[in-house]
């Protein structure tokens, strides 16, 4: 069975800085897909980002990037330029690759992240 | 409507009540899916409804729980003689096309259940 492990609970950025959360997964399949969500205290989840395993170049949506390691196995989560509303828990999340069983998620147990003015 | 919609928002129940939460996903989502967020844990997954196929309950922990979903759409999860261990918030997501990349979940916010 796959798992996600996220072993920081607990982070904290001074606003305007750049800050990495942590993600590393495991799996025996070559197909996959990964996924930052971030959960503010409304209690949404939110989609932030996503990668595909097959795809060697970084994913990158405005102040979020990653960095995708698959030898490793490890999917970090890079904000910069760190904004008050980026106060929220991050949840790393695998699936697997494209058929009916691999349609759900699997969740690390998230990360919160703190933002200083 | 725009979101999912899960209701209610907050329920307190006492030990050994039966509850009933409901989710309305995003019209046209053939997907839905059931998580539970206990504090300090992630999201464990409860049960995933596509389409007309047969639900993926492998991750309901309990003969207690169990989920329908009426007319592929509406889907309310049951929790029979609840204990204290169940109090968590649960979430549901729906999904368009949930075996692509591009198939991401989009989640209500939550019922809480508190179990006394």
């Amino acid at each position: 069975a796959q798992t996600v492990t996220q072993s920081q609970p607990e982070m904290s950025v001074q606003e305007a800085e750049t800050v990495t959360l942590s993600c590393t997964y495991d799996t025996s399949e070559s197909d996959y897909y990964l996924f930052w969500y971030k959960q503010p205290p409304s209690r949404q989840m939110i989609l932030v980002i996503r990668q595909e395993a097959y795809k060697q170049q970084n994913a990158t949506e405005n102040r979020f990037s990653v960095n995708f390691q698959k030898a490793a196995k490890s999917f970090s989560l890079k904000i910069s330029d760190s904004q008050l509303g980026d106060a929220a828990m991050y949840f790393c999340a695998y699936k697997g690759g494209p058929t009916r069983a691999n349609s759900k998620l699997t969740f690390g147990k998230g990360i919160t992240l703190s933002v200083r003015p | 409507g725009a979101g999912v919609s899960q209701s209610p928002s907050n329920k307190v129940t006492e030990k050994g009540k039966d509850v009933e939460l409901r989710c309305d996903p995003i019209s046209g989502h053939t997907a839905l899916y059931w998580y539970r967020q206990s504090l300090g844990q992630g999201l464990e997954f409860l049960i995933y409804f596509q389409g007309n196929s047969a639900p993926d309950k492998s991750g309901l922990p309990s003969d207690r729980f169990s989920a329908e979903r009426t007319g592929g759409s509406v889907s309310t999860l049951t929790i029979q003689r609840t204990q204290q261990e169940d109090s968590a918030v649960y979430l549901c997501a729906s999904s368009l096309n949930p075996t692509s990349i591009t198939g991401e979940l989009f989640f209500g916010e939550g019922s809480r259940l508190t179990v006394l």
